[in-house]
């Protein structure tokens, strides 16, 4: 059974600061996709990930995979008060397109 | 207008009540997908289907159940809710050619049973 571990669950971080977020998952992959959500909204794309040493960058978020460690990470540079939601990985598996998601990192910015 | 939509956005029921949630969405996908979500345990699969003749269970499937009427729409019944159903469901869309199986969400359904 894949499983998909994120870490930290919650951090809170003041604005300007730059901080890391783990994705670890137990089975292979080569697909990862990151998620925002907002409190009561629903989920937005922000990365595709689909190979072995992929990244991709927008705006201050930046991700990345490595598929021999099963590890992604997303990091988040010179933090603003904006990109205060709950962010989630999530693992695709075989043909069936089926995803398995972390339980996300609620991220908080402080003024 | 939204590409995935979801009805009823908010729904209040008693145990034992079967309800439906529908879900439609107009990017032409083939893949749909429910979901539900309760706080601490991220999103779960609840079923999953390629197209209108293939239906498929996810990791929590007892006590739901699907229909694909058409392309564009998937509905997802609780036969005889209860309490531990309530939660937070999303529909999701992926396009089989697209490729990297990118899934797109609808607004989600508040779902409590009383």
């Amino acid at each position: 059974e894949l499983k998909v571990e994120q870490n930290p669950l919650f951090l809170s971080m003041q604005e300007g600061k730059n901080y890391t977020i783990y994705c670890n998952y137990s089975t292979t992959s080569d697909r990862l996709y990151w998620y925002r959500q907002d409190p009561g909204k629903s989920l937005e794309s922000l990365f595709v990930l689909l190979s072995n040493g992929a990244v991709k960058q927008e705006g201050r978020l930046m991700a990345s995979l490595d598929t021999k460690a099963r590890l992604s990470t997303l990091h988040i540079t010179a933090a603003v008060h904006d990109l205060s939601a709950t962010y989630f990985c999530a693992v695709g598996t075989g043909t069936a397109s089926k995803l398995t998601f972390g339980t996300g990192t609620r991220l908080q910015v402080t003024l | 207008d939204a590409d995935v939509t979801q009805t009823p956005r908010n729904r209040i029921t008693k145990t034992g009540k079967r309800i439906m949630l529908e879900c439609s969405q107009t990017k032409g996908h083939d893949r749909m997908y429910w979901y539900r979500q309760d706080p601490g345990l991220g999103l779960r699969l609840i079923y999953y289907s390629f197209d209108v003749k293939d239906i498929n269970k996810g990791e929590i499937s007892d006590g739901y159940s699907v229909s694909r009427q058409a392309q564009a729409k998937f509905s997802l019944s609780l036969e005889s809710a209860i309490p531990n159903q309530t939660a937070l469901y999303f529909c999701a869309t992926s396009d089989l050619s697209a490729g990297g199986s990118e899934q797109f969400f609808g607004p989600g359904t508040r779902l409590t049973v009383l």
